[in-house]
């Protein structure tokens, strides 16, 4: 069965500093996914990674997948308060019938 | 861009009570899911279907049942409400012509059992 494990589940971050938030997954998978929430909002895509060794970047946050750890980060740069919010990361195989999620982190940024 | 539609966004039922939730997607999608939402559990998957009058349980189906009669619509069915299914409901769909399999969500239903 496929677990994904995701830490810290609650961040607290002052504005300018940098933190990475880890997803640790259980079985081979080719595909893995963050995702952003906001308080009583739904889930917003953020990154897809495909490939070992994929990484995206957007803005402050940069995403990356080392398929043979099992292990993907999203690496935040400089926060800002903006960037408060639950990432989830998810974990499919072919075709999504067996997606997982994360617990989520709830990432605080202060100024 | 795709939207994914609830019906509802927030419900407040009694024990024992039939709950329809009602989710609608408009860009032809063949998967569409049910998530329910938790505090610390992360999202789980109740059921999905893969195309019209098909269905797949998820991880927690107990208490659940679904309905898929058109493509574009997917409903989720509590037969009996109980408190312990007092939860945020997500609605997702996703193309298979889509390499990345990206889901697309819906802005949730969140259901509260007296």
């Amino acid at each position: 069965e496929l677990k994904v494990e995701q830490n810290p589940l609650f961040l607290s971050m002052q504005e300018g500093k940098n933190y990475t938030i880890y997803c640790n997954y259980s079985t081979t998978s080719d595909r893995l996914y963050w995702y952003r929430q906001d308080p009583g909002k739904s889930l917003e895509s953020l990154f897809v990674l495909l490939s070992n060794g994929a990484v995206k970047q957007e803005g402050r946050l940069m995403a990356s997948l080392d398929t043979k750890a099992r292990l993907s980060t999203l690496h935040i740069t400089a926060a800002v308060h903006d960037l408060s919010a639950t990432y989830f990361c998810a974990v499919g195989m072919y075709n999504n019938n067996d997606m997982r999620f994360g617990a989520g982190t709830r990432l605080t940024v202060k100024p | 861009d795709v939207k994914v539609t609830q019906s509802s966004r927030y419900l407040v039922k009694r024990t024992g009570e039939k709950v329809f939730l009602e989710c609608v997607q408009d860009m032809d999608h063949e998967n569409m899911f049910w998530y329910r939402q938790d505090p610390g559990l992360g999202l789980r998957l109740i059921y999905f279907s893969y195309d019209v009058k098909m269905k797949e349980k998820g991880d927690i189906p107990e208490g659940y049942s679904v309905s898929r009669e058109k493509k574009e619509r997917f409903s989720l069915i509590l037969e009996s409400a109980s408190t312990n299914q007092t939860s945020m409901y997500l609605c997702a769909s996703s193309s298979l012509a889509r390499e990345d399999g990206e889901l697309f969500f819906g802005e949730g239903s969140r259901l509260t059992v007296l």
